[in-house]
Order: C-alpha cells, then structure tokens, then sequence
C-alpha cells in the first residue's frame, strides 16, 4: 500500500526564514513524487515534481530513497509562500492515481 | 490558460437525495479524476477515467458512486442515495499523459448532505 505522511500540520516561520516542509512516503515500486500547492481561495496546483529536478519559486525538493523522503525546502521564505502545501505520490502504471499526505499550513509572518 | 472547471460550487441535499456534480475538464486532456477531501482530512482518491471506462476505484467508490462522460466535453460524478458522511469537498482532475505530468484540477464542488 502507498502513503505519505506530512507530520507537521501546521509550521509558522518569519519572513527571510528557511523553511522545510516535511514528507515521508511508503511505496513499494518507484516513487514518483510531487508537491502541490494551494493559496488562499484558489485550487490546488502543481508546485514541482522529483522527476524535473526543478527550482519552482524559490522552492526545491529533493528525492531521498533511503530515508524515503521528499521535503520541500526553500531558503528565504516570503509572506506569498503562505499557503497548504501537499505531498503527493503517483502509483505509476496504467492509472496513475494521487495518493495525498495531510498537507501542512505554512504561515509566513511579516 | 485553460483550467478545469466545476458546478456547482456548493451543493446542500438532504439525506437519501442524488447528486450529479458535474467537471468540464481540459479539452485536449485524456485522463480524467475525482478526488474528495472530507473537512480537516486528506485529499483522497475516488476514481480514475479512461477511454471511455473506469481504469481504477478505490474502496470509497462503491456502488453509490458512478462517472460518466455523456459527451465530449462533460465528465460528471454521481450519488445515487447521499449520506451524511458524503458530505465533503469534491474535486475534479485531468492530465493530458500518464506519468511524469500533472493532474490540473478543479477549484471544487463543496457537497453539504442534511
């Protein structure tokens, strides 16, 4: 069975602040991971995938297999960042399902 | 930039009612989702869609639920008998390939069953 858990409901930080937003998976092929967003009154949006090895915002999240993590950094944090954060993981295959962590509130504070 | 879109926003129904809750989905996107999220809980898969047919359930998918694409565009999700702890926020989501792309997804029907 697949999940991710996401230990920190919520995290506050001040603005300029490094943040590191935590997620664990378990998964038992080869993970595919992303991170979701989503602003205040706005849908949930694709913020990065492992698989791009990309930068999004000032955000970066690097695949560990052998912690079977995949955190979500960023050095300077910004009010904007404010936001839920979900980790998600995809099942692979002919379905490619999200499978969703609980998600974590960051609150950046002025 | 095309999004997907959702009706309603916010559904209320009694107990025992059906519910339709309908997803226009990106129009050159084959793969088609719903998700739920129950207040203060995790996003949750529902069912994914597929050519025409369901390529995957989960076990909250019972036989209450059914997905339907009627037309080209269209891609709607239905109760058939509600119950209390159906009442949740309900997404819709579509990817235009399997892997390594994203799931773009609705902004949600809120479904308030009485």
């Amino acid at each position: 069975a697949q999940r991710v858990t996401q230990p920190e409901k919520l995290l506050s930080v001040f603005k300029g602040a490094p943040v590191e937003l935590k997620c664990n998976y378990s998964y038992s092929g080869s993970p595919e991971l992303f991170w979701y967003v989503q602003y205040s009154r706005q849908r949930l949006q694709l913020l990065l995938r492992h698989i791009s090895r990309e930068s999004i915002k000032g955000f970066t999240a690097d695949l560990n297999k052998g912690e079977t993590s995949f955190h979500l950094k960023k050095p300077f944090a910004q009010e904007e960042d404010s936001a839920m954060y979900y980790c998600a993981l995809g099942s692979g295959g002919s379905n490619y399902k999200l499978t969703f962590g609980k998600g974590t509130l960051l609150t950046v504070n002025p | 930039e095309p999004e997907v879109t959702q009706t309603p926003s916010h559904q209320v129904t009694q107990m025992g009612q059906e519910v339709i809750l309908r997803c226009v989905p990106i129009s050159n996107h084959l793969y088609f989702y719903w998700y739920r999220q129950i207040l203060g809980q995790k996003v949750e898969f529902l069912v994914s869609f597929y050519n025409n047919e369901i390529s995957e359930k989960s076990e909250i998918f019972d036989d209450q639920f059914s997905v339907e694409r009627p037309d080209g565009s269209n891609f709607t999700l239905k109760i058939r008998s509600t119950k209390l702890e159906d009442s949740a926020m309900y997404f819709c989501a579509s990817g235009r390939e399997l892997a390594y792309n994203e799931q773009f997804f609705g902004p949600g029907t809120r479904l308030t069953v009485l």
